[in-house]
């Protein structure tokens, strides 16, 4: 079945280790996107990729850095220098149209909870 | 900048009462989209619908519809006799484009919606 798969699903890790959370998708989508979400703040954008080897800060990038070395994946690490790692973290695919729908697809989320 | 304003942080209803959720946004695109997510407790998000803004007709799947007003850019969703598998917590989103085809998008808060048999 082709869909975004993100792992692991929960994460827990020490203040001051950088973690790096994965997603991958079969969908053969070029664009991807990382997300995060709050209790009460909805979903704020990290980073997203339109291409490989290319991508782009989002709202809240400090703290937070990605690759894009093959369309398939797209990586995310929480580093050291993240205040408030805690979060739910969502990776989203997407396909060019013209005009653009906006219609992102996503996988199920990996929780992250730094003690 | 784009804005999606959820001004309803948490509804409570008893089931089988009509409950509607609100979203107001803000965009100087004239081309857009609007969505509706839920999130159910396992966290994942589940779209339910699409709405392009040059499109005001207001739509029913089943229990649920949408009242799209671009006059007031607003962007309801109504549940008609709730159950309670709509306890979730519900988001309304808004396109913005990128250029080359492709958007990211603007999410409201979110409103956290409780049914109680």
């Amino acid at each position: 079945d082709g869909g975004i798969t993100q792992s692991p699903k929960y994460l827990f890790r020490k203040e001051g280790q950088n973690v790096t959370l994965s997603c991958e998708q079969n969908l053969n989508h070029d664009a991807m996107y990382w997300y995060r979400q709050d209790p009460g703040q909805g979903l704020r954008l990290i980073y997203y990729s339109q291409i490989v080897n290319d991508f782009q800060k989002g709202d809240i990038a400090e703290g937070y850095s990605v690759s894009r070395e093959k369309k398939e994946s797209f990586p995310l690490t929480v580093t050291s220098a993240q205040k408030n790692p805690t979060a739910f973290y969502l990776c989203a695919s997407s396909t060019s149209s013209v005009p653009s729908t906006g219609e992102l697809f996503f996988g199920e989320g990996s929780r992250l909870t730094v003690l | 900048a784009q804005k999606v304003t959820q001004a309803q942080t948490e509804i409570s209803v008893v089931e089988k009462e009509d409950v509607t959720l609100d979203c107001v946004y803000e965009t100087r695109d004239t081309t857009y989209y609007l969505f509706w997510y839920k999130q159910p407790p396992s966290g994942e998000l589940v779209f339910l619908i699409r709405r392009n803004s040059f499109d005001e007709q207001n739509e029913i799947s089943g229990r649920y519809s949408w009242n799209f007003q671009k006059s007031t850019s607003s962007f309801n969703f109504t549940i008609t006799a709730s159950q309670v598998v709509d306890s979730a917590v519900y988001f309304c989103a808004l396109s913005e484009a990128l250029g080359s085809g492709y958007s990211t998008l603007t999410f409201g808060k979110g409103t956290m919606l409780l049914v109680s048999p």
